[in-house]
């Protein structure tokens, strides 16, 4: 079953604006991922949070982790056209099981 | 870098024949994973290896088997291929756990089974 599930399921913007994505999950994690793939291509790693981190960035990524909330969001700025792609969280919790949400779709229109 | 590699990328089955899809890793990584990819739904983790000779069932194992007879392959065993199998198959390797460290993947195998 899943434990992360990604809000929108789709999302369209344009080149230039900011995209956010969410991801809500059920029970205490121990850290959440995030990551990318390209239409016909396998996944590819964006950034890990830990429990105890609140927020972290990556060149034009952030990523925040609210646990108060139970929730996580990726935020693009200034999106390109090559952002366009589907963007996966992956939760761990009980030290062990790790699952992979559905996904958010986003197309960046140039 | 190759990275990781999957062979074929694409293959059509009739019900009840079997196939071996193959994984290869230049990384040097101990750990190695089968996923399979179904519309609307998360990777599912299929079998697992956290190092050479050694193999793991995760979320998904029935109707699969799995080998890792040496440390850069992991191969993906369908026994008596079923409908229900028809989906997008992933390999990924990480340096240690996937739960800790990234991990990385291969560009899939379509596989059909009619």
């Amino acid at each position: 079953s899943q434990q992360g599930e990604e809000d929108p399921q789709a999302l369209s913007i344009q080149e230039g604006e900011n995209a956010t994505m969410n991801c809500s999950y059920k029970t205490s994690i121990n850290n959440l991922q995030w990551y990318r793939q390209n239409s016909g291509r396998g996944l590819v790693h964006l950034i890990l949070i830990r429990s105890n981190e609140r927020e972290k960035h990556s060149g034009r990524l952030r990523v925040t982790l609210d646990t108060s909330k139970k929730s996580s969001s990726l935020l693009i700025t200034a999106s390109r056209a090559a952002d366009t792609a589907s963007y996966f969280c992956a939760t761990l919790y009980n030290n062990n099981d790790m699952r992979f949400g559905a996904g958010t779709r986003l197309t960046v229109k140039p | 870098n190759a990275g990781v590699t999957q062979t074929p990328k694409f293959r059509v089955l009739k019900t009840g024949q079997s196939m071996t899809l193959l994984c290869a890793q230049d990384m040097n990584h101990e750990y190695m994973y089968w996923y399979r990819q179904d519309p609307g739904m998360g990777l599912r983790l299929i079998h697992y290896s956290v190092g050479e000779g050694t193999t793991a069932k995760g979320e998904v194992p029935d109707g699969y088997n799995v080998s890792r007879l040496k440390k850069q392959n992991f191969l993906l065993g369908l026994e008596s291929a079923a409908p229900s199998q028809t989906s997008v198959y992933f390999c990924a390797s990480s340096l240690t756990d996937r739960r800790i460290q990234p991990q990385h993947f291969g560009d899939g195998t379509r596989l059909s089974i009619l």
